[in-house]
Order: structure tokens, then sequence, then C-alpha cells
């Protein structure tokens, strides 16, 4: 079955930028979206389509997909950021079709 | 702006059906999207449990083995989940969401809070 791998995690200080990956086979051939999940919340989608970004997210979540390997970045990283990230991506030849990552939680 | 809540029973026995439902407030679900089931364990990550399309056709996580059925009442504005044969694994934070089709990316942008069902006797 198609699997997303994510590092667990990723600390970066306060206005730094973090960059969280993402791989895959053939990961650039698909769409790929990013979520964040705060501690008991549910998720909310920060980037859609490799590098879209929906009404509301700010603008230092940007998102780029190539190769085998997406990247979620956060460019001057605020204490809020932290959470947990989940990229995820639809594979026709995988029996759970919507693959989510493994999640990487992120230490600001 | 569209919300979703699901609703259902709390504790679900071993070998019983979970059933869950999320009821659709915002937007009217056969005008469309896909209305989809997404869960989580404990302390884990999150798990595609399957989604219908406005027009009720339904696609489902095949590691689930058959046991998932998911169904639309347009008139009640809702979508439904069930569960057969559940064990222990199936403990979980569920949640139900709007996703795009998979030609855009399959993504979710709205989601339910989430409801914790646990399976024990």
């Amino acid at each position: 079955s198609y699997e997303l791998t994510q590092p667990p995690s990723v600390s970066v200080s306060p206005g730094q930028t973090a960059s969280i990956t993402c791989s895959g086979d053939d990961l650039g051939d698909k769409y790929v979206s990013w979520y964040q999940q705060k501690p008991g919340q549910s998720p909310v989608l920060v980037i859609y389509q490799d590098n879209k970004r929906p009404s509301g997210i700010p603008e230092r979540f940007s998102g780029s997909n190539s190769g085998n390997t997406a990247t979620l970045t956060i460019s001057g990283t605020q204490p809020m950021d932290e959470a947990d990230y989940y990229c995820q991506a639809w594979d026709t030849s995988s029996a759970s079709n919507y693959v989510f990552g493994t999640g990487t939680e992120v230490t600001v | 702006q569209v919300q979703l809540q699901e609703s259902g029973p709390g504790q679900v026995k071993p070998s019983e059906t979970l059933s869950l439902t999320c009821v659709v407030s915002g937007y009217s679900i056969n005008s469309g999207y896909y209305w989809g089931w997404i869960r989580q364990s404990p302390g884990k990550g999150l798990e595609w449990i399957g989604w219908i399309s406005h027009r009720a056709a339904t696609f489902y996580n095949s590691s689930l083995k058959g046991r998932v059925t998911v169904s639309l009442d347009t008139s009640k504005n809702q979508f439904s989940l069930k569960l057969s044969s559940v064990t222990a694994a199936d403990t979980a934070v569920y949640y139900c969401a709007r996703g795009a089709g998979a030609t855009t990316g399959g993504y979710f942008d709205s989601w339910g809070r989430g409801t914790l069902v646990t399976v024990s006797s």
C-alpha cells in the first residue's frame, strides 16, 4: 500500500523557518494537502493542491511538491504554530486511497 | 460557513455496530462535495474511513474489509457511518469532514470537532 513518511518531530526557534517533509513514491505526480492539528482539536487544512492556502491561513505557510518529496514551510514561525502536521495525498493504486502521512510534531 | 457536528454513542460493545451521524449546517450536502469520515486512534495518526458523494456514490478504505457503510440523508442534511463487528482496535476519535474530489486532490476543507468512541464491554 502507498505510504507517506514524515519526520516524527521538528524543532524551530521563534521567527525562524520550519520545513516539514513528506516522502512517497512519485509523490510529485499527486496533489498533496497539509493539515495542522493542535492538542484536543480537529485538523485544519493549511495547504491544498501542493501550494494553495485556504482563506484565513497566514501567508507564512507555503508548500511545494516535486519528485518523491513534498514540503510544508512555515516562515517566521510563531509559538501558535506549535502543533502536529500531517500531509495527505490521493493514491489510486492504494487500498486506502486517501493516504495520510505519519505526522510531524513541530515544537517552537 | 459550513459546520459539521458528529453525534452518536460514546461506547460500543465488541462485535457490535458503531453508528455515527454528522449533521451539516451552512451548506446543502446534495449541492456538491464529498462527505467523509476519518478516525484517529488515541495518540496515533489519521486514518481515512470512507466518503460519499453528493450523488450518493461511496468509496471506502478497503483495509476495513467491508465493515463500513456511509449513507446520505439529504432531507436532514446529514450523513452517517456504520462500522460493523468492532473490536478494541476501532477505539478512536471519529471525525466527519467535507472533501474535494480526487481529481482536485481529495483534501478535506472543513472538519467536525470529533467524537470519541470506545469499544469496550
